[in-house]
């Protein structure tokens, strides 16, 4: 079955590094999100992506963030100057349609110290 | 302001036993809503995905019904096994200015079957 794959598992990184996390969506899916999760409370939308662009984002995703799809499999989150409330689960998500089921990777879990 | 309430917080039941969970939102305009599986560190897994014409959807032991009047839904579980203990996620989706909605997350159920 199809899933989406996200590495690392588990990111360290020092407070002030540049992070990259690394999502492969599903192959014939269109959109491409980001969401967090701080530890104990709610998931929370970052970012959508389609057809090689931003088609949304929320307040969260400032200007540390981007993302960037460098070829036809991968989906990046970079995070230029990490932060220690960055730290938190970040999953990739990938959907066929905008309003299709969207479906989830493991996450990766960014600690920053 | 779009937000997505669940109730309750945590439920303890013993395995066997029914169970229902409730979910409100103040989503608008209202697109579809999900409810989400999420296992401790692992990403959320889709159970089931009503629009607004749906009232009830079913998959497998798990019931999913939804009353855009009253803009409630509720997750049924049905004899539940040791391995339904998790997060339970209520999500709706949104669209605005014609472009691809967002999914705003509630806090999530958690559940606890114990044996």
């Amino acid at each position: 079955e199809p899933e989406v794959t996200q590495t690392p598992s588990h990111q360290v990184t020092q407070m002030g590094q540049e992070v990259i996390l690394r999502c492969v969506p599903i192959s014939n899916h269109l959109y491409f999100y980001w969401y967090r999760q701080i530890l104990g409370q709610k998931v929370e939308f970052l970012v959508s992506f389609y057809n090689n662009e931003i088609s949304e984002k929320s307040e969260i995703f400032d200007d540390q963030f981007s993302v960037e799809r460098p070829d036809g499999s991968n989906f990046t989150l970079k995070i230029r100057s990490t932060k220690l409330e960055d730290s938190a689960m970040y999953f990739c998500a990938s959907s066929l349609e905008s309003r299709a089921e969207a479906f989830f990777g493991q996450g990766t879990r960014l600690t920053v110290v | 302001k779009n937000q997505v309430e669940q109730s309750p917080q945590s439920l303890i039941i013993l395995e066997g036993k029914n169970c229902t969970l409730q979910c409100n939102y103040t989503v608008s305009p209202f697109s579809n809503l999900r409810w989400y599986k999420q296992d401790t560190g692992r990403g959320p897994v889709s159970l089931t995905i009503m629009t607004f014409s749906e009232n009830t959807k079913s998959n497998g032991r798990y019931t999913a019904t939804l009353d855009a009047d009253t803009k409630q839904s509720s997750l049924h579980i049905t004899a539940s096994q040791l391995s339904d203990s998790a997060s339970y996620i209520c999500v709706v989706s949104w669209n605005y200015g014609g472009s691809q909605g967002n999914l705003i997350f509630g806090k999530g159920t958690k559940l606890s079957v114990k044996p």
